[in-house]
C-alpha cells in the first residue's frame, strides 16, 4: 500500500503565506486520487476543507486554496491567523482504499 | 442542525468485541457514503472502513480487514461498526464521517483495547 508524505511541521508568521504538501510512494500525485485536505484543532474532530483537489466547503476561508504542484498535492494558507494554527492532514484514494498522509503540525508564531 | 453522534466506545480485553454506533440527523444520511476513521491518541488518521448508500459497496482498511464489519440502517438512520478479534494497536478514536465529501463529522467515541 502506497505511503502518503507531509511536512511533520511547518511555521508560518502571522499575515503570511504557507504551503503544505502531500506527496505518494506510489509517484505523482494527480487529480484522480481526489486529493482531500482536513484540519484539526486540539481536541476536536477532524474538519473538512478541501476536496478532489481544490474545492472548498462553504465554511473554507477563501484564503485557503488546494492546487496540485510539482507533483504533489497542496495546500496554501494565504494571510495566516491565528486561528490557522492546527494539524492538517492530507488523503488520497488508491484504488478505493483511502491512505491518509501523517500530518502537518502549522504553527502560527 | 447536523449532528452525528458516536456512541458504544469503551475499555475491552485483547480478543473481544465492540459495537459502535454512528447516529445521523440534519441531512440526509440515506443518499450518502459513510465512513468510519480511526485515530490512534496523540498520532494520525487512519481509514477503517466505509460503505455506500444501499450497504451494498463495503472497503476495509488492510488492518482490520477479516475482523471488522462496518453496516448501515438507513430507517434508523445510523452506522454501524462491529469490531472483533480487537488488538491492542485498535485502540483509539472511532470517528464517522460523511454527507458527501467527508461534509460531516462526528466527535468521535474513544475505543481502549487493553488488559
Amino acid at each position: 500500500q502506497a505511503v502518503v508524505t507531509q511536512e511533520p511541521s511547518l511555521t508560518v508568521s502571522p499575515g503570511g503565506t504557507v504551503t503544505l504538501t502531500c506527496g505518494s510512494s506510489a509517484g505523482d500525485v494527480t487529480s484522480g486520487q481526489d486529493p482531500y485536505w482536513y484540519q484539526q484543532r486540539p481536541g476536536q474532530a477532524p474538519k473538512t476543507l478541501i476536496y478532489a483537489t481544490s474545492n472548498r466547503h462553504s465554511w473554507t476561508p477563501a484564503r485557503v486554496s488546494g492546487s496540485l504542484l510539482g507533483g504533489k498535492a497542496a495546500l496554501t494558507l494565504s494571510g495566516a491567523q491565528p486561528e490557522d494554527e492546527a494539524d492538517y492532514y492530507c488523503l488520497l484514494l488508491f484504488d478505493g482504499a483511502w491512505v491518509f498522509g501523517g500530518g502537518t503540525k502549522l504553527t502560527v508564531l | 442542525e447536523v449532528q452525528l453522534m458516536e456512541s458504544g466506545g469503551g475499555l475491552v480485553q485483547p480478543g473481544g468485541s465492540l459495537r459502535l454506533s454512528c447516529a445521523a440527523s440534519g441531512f440526509s444520511f440515506s443518499s450518502y457514503w459513510m465512513t468510519w476513521v480511526r485515530q490512534t491518541p496523540g498520532k494520525g488518521l487512519y481509514w477503517v472502513a466505509n460503505i455506500d448508500q444501499d450497504g451494498n459497496e463495503r472497503y476495509y482498511g488492510d488492518s482490520v480487514k477479516g475482523r471488522f464489519t462496518i453496516s448501515r440502517d438507513n430507517a434508523k438512520r445510523s452506522l454501524y461498526l462491529q469490531m472483533n478479534s480487537l488488538r491492542t494497536e485498535d485502540t483509539g478514536v472511532y470517528f464517522c464521517t460523511g454527507g458527501g465529501y467527508n461534509k460531516y463529522w462526528g466527535q468521535g467515541t474513544l475505543v481502549t483495547v487493553s488488559s
